[in-house]
């Protein structure tokens, strides 16, 4: 089964700074990694996602991730944030080879502070 | 550019009674899925559905649980016996069933029962 953990519940930052979003996965077997965004009160909408190829994806509104594969890790990173990228930003993981169920980590909310 | 919708935004229902969840997919898409996401918790998978039939589901997709595509464009999920615990946001997603396929995340239906 797959896992994911993004260990920072809460990312205060202010505007305009950089931000990096943590994310680490467990799989036995090879996948597709995601980073989804929720503003308030809304759904869910695709950030990027890495499916094979360049470890570095990118995204919509200047974010942009790493695949790690020795580090089993997919950070998100912005180099400049906007009070708009206030959100909830998801990790997700499934198993290559598509329609596969998505497993969610837990979540991280990006404040940012004017 | 084409998208997920879900009906209704919000539904109050009372404990016990029956709600269906309805969703329109991508329309070139071929699989299909519900997820679901507490207050406060992580985004968790219910239920994968591929050419009329379940492909894959959760601990949590019980007996309580169904789901339909009546016809071309629909996707349903009924709870038949609504509990208090089921008050969650619930996600439609669809995906186009080539082996890189995204799924593509309604805005949700928020279920509140009493």
């Amino acid at each position: 089964a797959q896992s994911v953990t993004q260990l920072d519940s809460q990312v205060p930052v202010f505007e305009e700074a950089p931000v990096e979003l943590r994310c680490n996965y467990s799989s036995s077997v090879s996948v597709y990694l995601f980073w989804y965004v929720q503003y308030p009160n809304q759904g869910l909408q695709l950030l990027l996602k890495y499916l094979s190829g360049s470890t570095l994806v990118k995204g919509i509104n200047g974010f942009e991730a790493e695949f790690n594969k020795s580090q089993t890790s997919f950070h998100l990173r912005k180099p400049s944030v906007h009070i708009s990228d206030t959100a909830e930003y998801f990790c997700a993981v499934s198993v290559s080879g598509g329609y596969q169920k998505v497993t969610f980590g837990t979540g991280t909310k990006l404040q940012v502070i004017p | 550019e084409p998208e997920v919708t879900q009906t209704p935004s919000h539904q109050v229902t009372q404990m016990g009674q029956e709600v269906i969840l309805r969703c329109v997919p991508i329309s070139n898409h071929l699989y299909f899925y519900w997820y679901r996401q507490i207050l406060g918790q992580k985004v968790e998978f219910l239920v994968s559905f591929y050419n009329n039939e379940i492909s894959e589901k959760s601990e949590i997709f019980d007996d309580q649980f169904s789901v339909e595509r009546p016809d071309g464009s629909n996707f349903t999920l009924k709870i038949r016996s609504t509990k208090l615990e089921d008050s969650a946001m619930y996600f439609c997603a669809s995906s186009g069933g080539g082996r890189q396929e995204t799924q593509y995340f309604g805005p949700g239906t928020r279920l509140l029962v009493l």
